[in-house]
């Protein structure tokens, strides 16, 4: 699988849309980006998971560039309850394999 | 959507004691489980992989004969930590992909282990 690099941390304050972007130089023909989310003592949770351009549903959006070597986590106006820390992951689509994380982003949000 | 759960969702154990770890799929089947150890604020380590009506296929560096896995039905497996010791507390989270591989993989709730 792909490997991934993502910022280790960042902070946010209420309101702001964050972008979390997320590098993967190696990524396969077949390989989809999928994001993950994990607040403190849970189990991930699926966020959102693309190809290629853009996808959007009711939680965020993902900005995949041409040459797909990086994407970007786009979440608007965040409270809260969105600190957590955001995991990217690249591999085939619905990724029914074993799944290899990397560090995460841990996201800040505050007041 | 799919739902996956842990039990129990934490245990205290003394050292040298096993204790089991339950990953059910509610409503869907699931031929392989997986199952991960997170320690604090770190990411998930991939541990073992459970199939279904065959061996667990483990990690290098994840030993076999402590962490026994055993996956009898295609909606639960369990992870015994036998004999544990303090290093192995952690935090264990199982994962699923519903048969079929039309959907994402799903995450139980996680089962925090402490090892006294």
């Amino acid at each position: 699988l792909a490997k991934t690099t993502q910022p280790i941390s960042m902070d946010s304050y209420e309101g702001q849309e964050v972008n979390i972007t997320c590098s993967h130089n190696n990524i396969a023909t077949n390989d989809y980006i999928t994001w993950y989310q994990q607040f403190p003592s849970q189990g991930p949770r699926f966020i959102i998971q693309g190809y290629k351009t853009k996808v959007t549903n009711e939680v965020a959006s993902l900005f995949i560039p041409a040459d797909r070597k990086s994407s970007t986590l786009s979440l608007p106006r965040v409270s809260l309850s969105d600190t957590a820390v955001y995991y990217c992951l690249v591999g085939p689509e619905y990724n029914n394999n074993d799944m290899r994380f990397g560090a995460g982003t841990r996201l800040t949000v505050k007041p | 959507g799919a739902v996956v759960s842990q039990h129990p969702s934490w245990v205290i154990c003394k050292s040298g004691t096993s204790v089991k770890i339950e990953c059910r799929s509610l409503d869907f089947q699931a031929t392989t489980m997986f199952w991960y150890r997170q320690f604090p604020k770190q990411s998930l380590m991939l541990m073992a992989t459970s199939n279904e009506g065959s061996k667990a296929t483990y990690e290098q560096g994840v030993e076999k004969d402590k962490f026994l896995i055993n996956h009898a039905s295609l909606t639960l497996s369990t992870l015994t930590v036998t004999s544990a010791h303090p290093e192995d507390s952690s935090f264990y989270i199982c994962s699923a992909p519903p048969a079929g591989g039309t959907d994402t993989q799903y995450f139980g709730p996680g089962t925090r282990l402490t090892v006294l």
